[in-house]
């Protein structure tokens, strides 16, 4: 398996623009979580999905932020618009509930809004 | 509720001298424990878990942790520090619920 993949692995965009960020978890986990890194704040939370559905979107920061998870094997975060305490890595990361439940991270999106 | 805590923020070893990197927890009932590697630019990867059995687990290069009921503990080991395990760790910790809860993370510098 190719691992989780996220794209696209780095964005600069204009402060109030919309932003969607992809991630594509690793195949047969039922379980999918968006988290930020920052310095600042560290390793942030965002929404939790299983089996596709939403859990857990206490960590979403308002409501510029929106997630998605159509399928198994597709999510989006979106943010609209963006602003520029926004800058940060997002992370996606997939794995079993139910099964050993570590998770395993994609290589994160750098997100700089200017 | 549950929480974890990595009550150092940078470890400092020279190579070839055993670390330790030091995680505390609170959960209610039996927790699954684990430990993440996250080098610079790249996402956390995943090197060894507790959830049930023998106290000390053995994880990827070379890494172990012993869980301690008692001290609420996992501390994550390694004998023998390469310049190369520098990084960030986390430690995380999961109870009842299905969403893990993450420390804050311990930056390991390994000294040539």
């Amino acid at each position: 398996d190719a691992g989780v993949i996220q794209s696209p692995r780095h964005e600069v965009t204009e402060m109030g623009q919309e932003v969607t960020l992809r991630c594509k978890p690793i195949s047969g986990h039922n379980s999918l979580f968006w988290y930020r890194q920052t310095m600042m704040r560290g390793l942030e939370l965002l929404i939790y999905f299983n089996n596709n559905v939403p859990i857990d979107d206490s960590g979403m920061p308002e409501d510029r932020f929106s997630a998605k998870m159509p399928n198994a094997s597709f999510s989006t975060l979106k943010i609209q618009p963006s602003e520029p305490r926004d800058s940060a890595v997002y992370f996606c990361a997939s794995s079993f509930v139910g099964g050993s439940y570590e998770q395993y991270f994609g290589p994160g999106t750098r997100l700089t809004v200017t | 509720a549950q929480s974890v805590a990595q009550p150092e923020d940078q470890v400092n070893v020279a190579e070839g001298n055993p670390l330790t990197v030091k995680c505390t927890y609170s959960v209610s009932g039996n927790p699954y424990l684990f430990w993440y590697v996250q080098y610079p630019n790249r996402g956390l990867q995943f090197l060894l878990k507790y959830i049930t059995g023998d106290n000390l687990v053995k994880g990827s290069y070379g890494f172990e942790a012993e869980f301690n009921k008692s001290q609420t503990s996992f501390h994550l080991k390694k004998p023998s520090a390469l310049v190369s395990d520098s990084a960030l760790y986390f430690c995380a910790v999961k109870g009842g619920s299905y969403i893990p809860t993450f420390g804050r993370g311990t930056s390991l510098i390994v000294h040539p």
